[in-house]
């Protein structure tokens, strides 16, 4: 069975500064994405970035972007120009290919502070 | 395009009752998964629904039950209710096509159970 690890319970940053999440997770699959969620107060579940296992190339939406370490099994994810807005709780969460089931971290509560 | 939505949005049932949640899936979106989440188990998979059959199961009691339509909207059951089951249920749906993106779950706010 997969596991997915967030040693970070919780994290804060300033505005405008940088933070990285770390993630790490467990499988013997070679054929799996992985994801990175977003939780705001309102509950809400949003996707934040997707990583293809097969791919290389680190993935990027904007001011987010990961470090996926294959070998290693790490997926960090690094927000820059950190924003209020990005207050919330971040899942890391992976899927086997084709399996369409999510198993989540336990979370990192990030709090943007002005 | 509207997003998924998940009714009600809240719920107050006693324990040894049942109840039915549902979710409309974003349009176009076939596959529709059901997820727990609770302060102390976090974020568990319930099952996941595409053209009306269950391809995947979480590892839940069979009082959690589910079903798809032929609209690919689901509806989820929980009979005999217990504390325990009381939670944020959401809903996410996918639309399984060639490329990587299918296999993107977009979600919807939550149905919050409690039960007392």
């Amino acid at each position: 069975a997969q596991t997915v690890t967030q040693s970070q319970p919780e994290m804060s940053v300033q505005e405008a500064e940088t933070v990285t999440l770390s993630c790490t997770y467990d499988t013997s699959e070679n054929n799996y994405y992985l994801f990175w969620y977003k939780q705001p107060p309102s509950r809400q579940m949003i996707l934040v970035i997707r990583q293809e296992a097969y791919k290389q190339q680190n993935a990027t939406e904007n001011r987010f972007s990961v470090n996926f370490q294959k070998a290693a099994k790490s997926f960090s994810l690094k927000i820059s120009d950190s924003q209020l807005g990005d207050t919330a709780m971040y899942f890391c969460a992976f899927m086997k290919g084709s399996n369409y089931k999510l198993t989540f971290g336990k979370g990192t509560l990030l709090t943007v502070n002005p | 395009k509207a997003g998924v939505t998940q009714t009600p949005r809240y719920l107050i049932k006693t324990r040894g009752q049942q109840v039915t949640l549902s979710c409309s899936p974003i349009s176009g979106h076939r596959s529709v998964s059901w997820y727990q989440q609770t302060p102390g188990q976090g974020l568990q998979f319930l099952f996941e629904y595409f053209s009306e059959t269950q391809r995947n199961k979480g590892n839940f009691p069979g009082r959690f039950s589910g079903r798809q339509f032929s609209n690919s909207r689901s509806e989820m059951n929980v009979s005999t209710l217990e504390l325990g089951d009381s939670a944020l249920y959401l809903c996410a749906s996918s639309f399984p096509r060639e490329g990587a993106s299918s296999y993107e779950q977009y979600f919807g706010p939550g149905t919050r159970l409690t039960v007392t």
